[in-house]
C-alpha cells in the first residue's frame, strides 16, 4: 500500500533555514510528482509548489519563489523542500503529497504533516 | 491568478441531513483540475473528488461533485457522524495550485 511518511518536529529561529524531508512508498516514486502545502495554526490550507520525481522540475507559488526549494533522491524515493529566511508567520504544518498518481494534478496520498515552529 | 471562495464558511446540520457546499472560481476553469479534499482535526487531509465529479477510491457513493465554468459543488447525500469536517476545494493551472478557505460542517 501507498505511505508516505515525513520527517519530525522542528524549531528554528528566525532566519534560519527548514528541509523537510518526505519518503514514499508503495508506488512507481519516479513517475509522478510531489506537492507541498502548508497549514498555519487555525488556517487554511496553502500550496507551496511541486517538483516532478521524474525530471525534478519545480514549480512554486509566487510568493515562495525566492525562499524554497524542491528536490527529489530518486535512490531513496524521497523528496526535501527547503525553506530560507524563516519568519514567525512560517509557523505551520507542512505536507507532502504524491501527485498525479490517480489523475493529473491530484495530491493524492498525503505525508502526517511536519510542525514547524519559528520562534526566539 | 485564480481565486477560489467557498461558501458558507460554516454549515451546522444534523446527521442524516443534506450538505451542500459551494466552490466559485475567479474566473472558468477546466473541471478536470477541479479537486475536493476532506480535512478532520489534527488529520492530514484526503482526497475526495478529483476532475469534479469522480469519487477517489474507497469514498463512499454519498459524496459527489458536479459543476463547471466558475461554480462547483460538493453535495454529501446524507450527513454521516465522521463526515463532519473542514472540506477544501483545490485547482491547478497555469502552473499553480490554489486553494479555497474551507467550509467547516458542524454538528448541530
Amino acid at each position: 500500500q501507498v505511505q508516505v511518511v515525513q520527517s519530525g518536529a522542528e524549531v528554528k529561529k528566525p532566519g534560519a533555514s527548514v528541509k523537510v524531508s518526505c519518503k514514499a512508498s508503495g508506488y512507481t516514486f519516479t513517475k509522478y510528482g510531489i506537492s507541498w502545502v502548508r497549514q498555519a495554526p487555525g488556517q487554511g490550507l496553502e500550496w507551496m509548489g511541486w517538483v516532478s520525481a521524474y525530471s525534478g522540475h519545480a514549480e512554486f507559488a509566487q510568493k515562495f519563489q525566492d525562499r524554497v526549494t524542491m528536490t527529489t533522491d530518486t535512490s531513496t524515493d524521497t523528496a526535501y523542500m527547503e525553506l530560507r529566511t524563516l519568519r514567525s508567520d512560517d509557523t505551520a504544518v507542512y505536507y507532502c503529497a504524491g501527485t498525479g498518481i490517480i489523475a493529473a494534478a491530484t495530491l493524492d496520498y498525503w505525508g502526517q504533516g511536519t510542525p514547524v515552529t519559528v520562534s526566539t | 491568478e485564480i481565486v477560489l471562495t467557498q461558501s458558507p464558511g460554516t454549515l451546522s446540520l444534523s446527521p442524516g441531513e443534506r450538505a451542500t457546499l459551494s466552490c466559485r472560481a475567479s474566473q472558468s476553469i477546466s473541471s478536470s483540475y477541479l479537486t475536493w479534499y476532506q480535512q478532520k482535526p489534527g488529520r492530514a487531509p484526503r482526497l475526495l473528488i478529483y476532475a469534479a465529479s469522480s469519487r477517489a477510491t474507497g469514498i463512499p457513493d454519498r459524496f459527489s461533485g458536479s459543476g463547471s465554468g466558475t461554480d462547483f459543488t460538493l453535495t454529501i447525500s446524507r450527513l454521516a457522524p465522521e463526515d463532519f469536517a473542514v472540506y477544501f476545494c483545490q485547482y491547478y493551472g497555469s502552473s499553480l495550485g490554489t486553494f479555497g478557505q474551507g467550509t467547516k460542517v458542524e454538528i448541530k
